[in-house]
């Protein structure tokens, strides 16, 4: 069966720090991976979003950067942390093959302060 | 414009009501449609598919409008284990991006 596994669970970061969250698949292979943001009482904010190694689409211009190194991890960066980027960060997956739905890890809690 | 659209709610509801959400979605390429529930400060998991005749799980229905581009949920007999913010979904032609809506967030009274 597929997992996907998502760390740190939570993280204090102060501002103008950088930032690396992980995310990696298992039992699957060329998923179509995705992070997402949840400001505190909002939805769902789409970040970027990658079909395969190398290939990574940003949705919204910001102060984040994504990379997928290898077929089942897929990184998010920053350089230099700001305030805003305060949020629960959502790492997804979902087949590349069907229309299936997407499968979530468990979150990182980022608080920037 | 949002691609997704849902009223926030919240909708305060006795047990044993039966409460519906709609959700509207902007791009009329949208082909596949989901409800998700996501319970406090945890992921969000998925409740049910949505399909062009309408489904049914349980106590839980999801419709399809294509014309007006909205999809619905319906909960019937609603338990205290209901309480949840309900997540619509859209995913676009390619399946490549997968669109979430704000959320509505349901209480179950006793």
């Amino acid at each position: 069966s597929q997992t996907i596994h998502q760390w740190p669970a939570t993280l204090v970061q102060p501002v103008g720090s950088p930032l690396s969250l992980e995310c990696t698949v298992e039992g699957t292979s060329n998923p179509n991976l995705y992070w997402y943001r949840q400001a505190a009482g909002r939805g769902l904010q789409l970040l970027f979003y990658s079909v395969g190694i190398g290939q990574i689409s940003s949705e919204v211009p910001q102060n984040l950067s994504a990379s997928r190194p290898q077929d089942r991890q897929f990184i998010l960066s920053s350089k230099k942390l700001l305030l805003s980027d305060s949020g629960f960060y959502l790492c997804a997956w979902r087949s590349g093959l069907l229309a299936d739905e997407a499968f979530f890890g468990q979150g990182t809690r980022l608080t920037v302060v | 414009r949002k691609e997704v659209e849902q009223d926030p709610g919240p909708f305060n509801v006795p047990e044993g009501a039966t409460v519906a959400f709609n959700c509207t979605y902007s791009n009329s390429a949208s082909q596949s449609f989901f409800w998700y529930r996501q319970d406090c400060r945890k992921e969000p998991k998925l409740l049910m598919s949505v399909y062009s005749s309408g489904n049914e799980d349980g106590r839980f229905t999801a419709q399809l409008n294509r014309a007006s581009q909205y999809i619905s949920l319906l909960i019937r007999d609603s338990k205290l284990s209901d309480s949840a913010t309900y997540l619509c979904v859209v995913s676009l032609y390619n399946f490549n991006k997968f669109y979430f809506g704000s959320g509505t967030k349901l209480n179950v009274k006793p």
